[in-house]
């Protein structure tokens, strides 16, 4: 099955600087790579997602990459705002059968500083 | 959001009895999975299911029964609750099929404490 890795597990950022997630993957034929944001006692809500067809997809001030060859793919956050403070996970999906499943990230718990 | 709903939110119960976690979702998606999440772990797949009547295992489905009657409903059941089973568990769903065929959509999760 699919392995995902996730660093840092904490990452802390004043306000209006840049974060940088990053994930690895260990199954070359995973094709989808969503990012989910997930506040405290709230569920994980999607915040992007990239196809194995792109390298680069961009949302405003949020961004991912993907190195196909590399098998790892990064989150962006430029002029990052408090708000922005959650945990994020990053998942990679392989088809098993009839559905296509998600791995997991183990997470990473950013925090934007005033 | 609002179409994917869990109950209970909150629940306590004692080893060794049985908890059945409810899902339901109004989207008539194909697919929904079970997720437990647990600190240091992230999110793992207990199991999930294509279609009403098709589940399979997933990562951790150790202690766990579903069942998929309605496409609607996925309901999980711990037929014997251990203290290592509390846990954060989320429902998810996706249309399985469409250009957004594999987004998953969570539900607000059900807070599991096993005594």
């Amino acid at each position: 099955g699919e392995n995902v890795e996730q660093h840092p597990s904490t990452l802390s950022v004043q306000e209006g600087d840049s974060a940088v997630i990053k994930c690895t993957y260990s199954d070359s034929a995973s094709n989808y790579f969503p990012w989910y944001k997930q506040e405290l006692g709230k569920r994980p809500q999607l915040i992007i997602d990239i196809r194995s067809n792109v390298g680069e997809k961009k949302d405003q001030r949020i961004a991912v990459t993907l190195n196909k060859t590399a098998k790892h793919f990064s989150l962006h956050i430029t002029e990052t705002q408090p708000e922005d403070s959650a945990v994020y996970f990053c998942a990679a999906s392989w088809a098993a059968g009839t559905a296509s499943k998600l791995t997991f990230g183990t997470g990473t718990r950013l925090q934007v500083t005033l | 959001d609002a179409g994917i709903t869990q109950s209970p939110r909150y629940k306590i119960t004692e080893t060794g009895r049985q908890v059945t976690l409810m899902c339901h979702q109004t989207w008539s998606h194909s697919y929904m999975f079970w997720y437990r999440q647990d600190l240091g772990h992230g999110l793992r797949l207990i199991y999930y299911s294509a279609a009403a009547d098709i589940t399979d295992k997933g990562e951790v489905p150790d202690g766990y029964v579903v069942s998929r009657s309605k496409t609607e409903n996925f309901p999980l059941t711990l037929e014997s609750a251990t203290r290592s089973q509390t846990s954060v568990y989320f429902c998810a769903s996706t249309e399985g099929s469409g250009a957004t065929w594999d987004t998953q959509y969570f539900g607000p999760g059900t807070r599991l404490t096993v005594l």
